[in-house]
């Protein structure tokens, strides 16, 4: 199975500042199809996963533009900018490219 | 709006069965991929199974194979996922997902393991 490895474990931001979240594959990322299937969520706490960002670098509807992604091959960032107290929660990466999908372990974001 | 909304959970004794169900609305539930993801108490997610649109191909994670068993009722509108000979590991909330990706997904249902 392809490893997700997040880092950092956790990441205690001040309000208002960026936060960005490193994401790395075992293998690279690059479907036969030519796409990039990496994903992140977010998790608040007690509530359940939602996608913020598929296939890399496309937002979901209603993600604030504060939340962007990039990367490729086996090297993928999620980057926040302007952090606000709604932001809190753990975040996650994961690979859609090879079967099983695969989560990374998550990164805890919370506000200094 | 989509909505997911999972059932069944429940506290069962190792060896035991369940039946988890997720019933979906606000969308053409018979076009999509459906998946079960499940979080153990504290963990991260953990990708369960995968089902094609009209349920032909299905898709398992190892350590749930010839265990549990993904099936779905499209007239209905719903998701299923047979649990059966059930360890303390398969403790988790069990989240249906719509998609691969899981652009969706829904409240989640509890299993507990224990004797």
């Amino acid at each position: 199975d392809v490893v997700m490895t997040q880092s950092p474990l956790s990441l205690p931001v001040t309000l208002g500042q960026s936060a960005s979240i490193s994401c790395r594959s075992s293998q690279s990322l690059v479907h036969s199809d030519g796409n990039t299937y990496l994903n992140w969520f977010q998790q608040r706490p007690g509530q359940s996963p939602r996608r913020l960002i598929y296939k890399v670098s496309n937002r979901d509807s209603g993600v604030p533009d504060r939340f962007s992604g990039s990367g490729s091959g086996t090297d993928f960032t999620l980057q926040i900018s302007r952090v606000e107290a709604e932001d809190v929660g753990v975040y996650y990466c994961m690979q859609g490219t090879h079967w099983p999908p695969t989560f990374g372990g998550g990164t805890k974001v919370e506000i200094k | 709006e989509v909505q997911l909304v999972e059932s069944g959970g429940g506290l069962v004794q190792p060896g035991g069965s369940l039946r988890l169900s997720c019933a979906a609305s606000g969308f053409n539930f018979s076009n999509y991929w459906m998946t079960w993801v499940r979080q153990a108490p504290g963990k991260g997610l953990e990708y369960v199974a995968s089902i094609q649109q009209d349920g032909s191909e299905k898709y398992y994670v190892d350590s749930v194979k010839g265990r549990f068993t993904i099936s779905r009722d499209n007239a209905k509108n719903s998701l299923y996922l047979q649990v059966s000979s059930l360890r303390a590991e398969d403790t988790a909330v069990y989240y249906c997902a719509r998609l691969f990706t899981c652009d969706y997904w829904g409240q989640g249902t509890l299993v507990t393991v224990s004797s």
